[in-house]
């Protein structure tokens, strides 16, 4: 199984663009990358998701690298709303063979500041 | 509004009891799902369900059970078995589990004491 890495956490100034890293190196040719977000206390909030090309939606872009390695996840003027753990996630096959399954990892707190 | 309720958002019970957290979704989705998130971690699956009267382990599935007899009740009870039950609990759905864009309920929160 693919399996993510993120850094636990990072801060934004509020109004600025917000890059939030990922790496993914051991997907494979037809695992998707989703980004999700969770602000605290609350259900997660899917995002974004993307297989090689990138990817953009009113809510963020999704580039991902040419050998899809890893990707970045751009939020282009974060505001204070931002502040939320992001999670990306590796979509991998569940039991029975063509059920998937998300698994999501503890992310990167994400904090905006003023 | 469509949308996924979890019930009761926060629920207080004694060591020993089985406890059953509801969730129900109007967004006629296949798949459902529920989570268990500890502080200051990821979340894991629990149980999933592909369709009605279907459904299959996730990875922490031991002392947790479920029901699909609807499309749209997906129960999670909590047994008195589940060692360590004090946890933030999240219900999901999808149109399929082909997808991976799922929708998550706001969450019940279970202290055990």
């Amino acid at each position: 199984d693919a399996k993510t890495t993120q850094p636990p956490s990072m801060d934004c100034a509020e109004g600025r663009a917000a890059n939030l890293p990922c790496n993914h190196s051991t997907i494979s040719g037809n695992e998707y990358v989703y980004w999700y977000r969770q602000i605290h206390s609350q259900g997660p909030q899917y995002i974004i998701h993307g297989l090689k090309n990138n990817e953009t939606n009113e809510m963020a872009s999704l580039i991902i690298t040419e050998d899809r390695k890893s990707s970045t996840l751009i939020l282009p003027h974060a505001t204070l709303r931002d502040t939320a753990v992001y999670y990306c996630i590796v979509r991998v096959p569940g039991s029975g063979g063509s059920n998937y399954k998300l698994t999501f990892g503890k992310g990167t707190l994400l904090t905006v500041n003023p | 509004d469509g949308g996924i309720t979890q019930s009761p958002k926060y629920l207080f019970r004694k060591e020993g009891q089985n406890v059953t957290l509801s969730c129900e979704q109007n967004l006629n989705h296949d798949a459902m799902y529920w989570y268990r998130q500890d502080p200051g971690q990821g979340l894991r699956l629990i149980y999933y369900s592909q369709i009605v009267n279907d459904f299959q382990k996730g990875d922490i599935a031991e002392g947790y059970s479920v029901s699909r007899e609807k499309k749209e009740s997906f129960p999670l009870t909590v047994t008195s078995a589940q060692k360590n039950p004090t946890a933030f609990y999240l219900c999901a759905s999808s149109i399929s589990t082909n997808t991976g864009e799922l929708f998550f309920g706001e969450g019940s929160r279970l202290t055990v004491l």
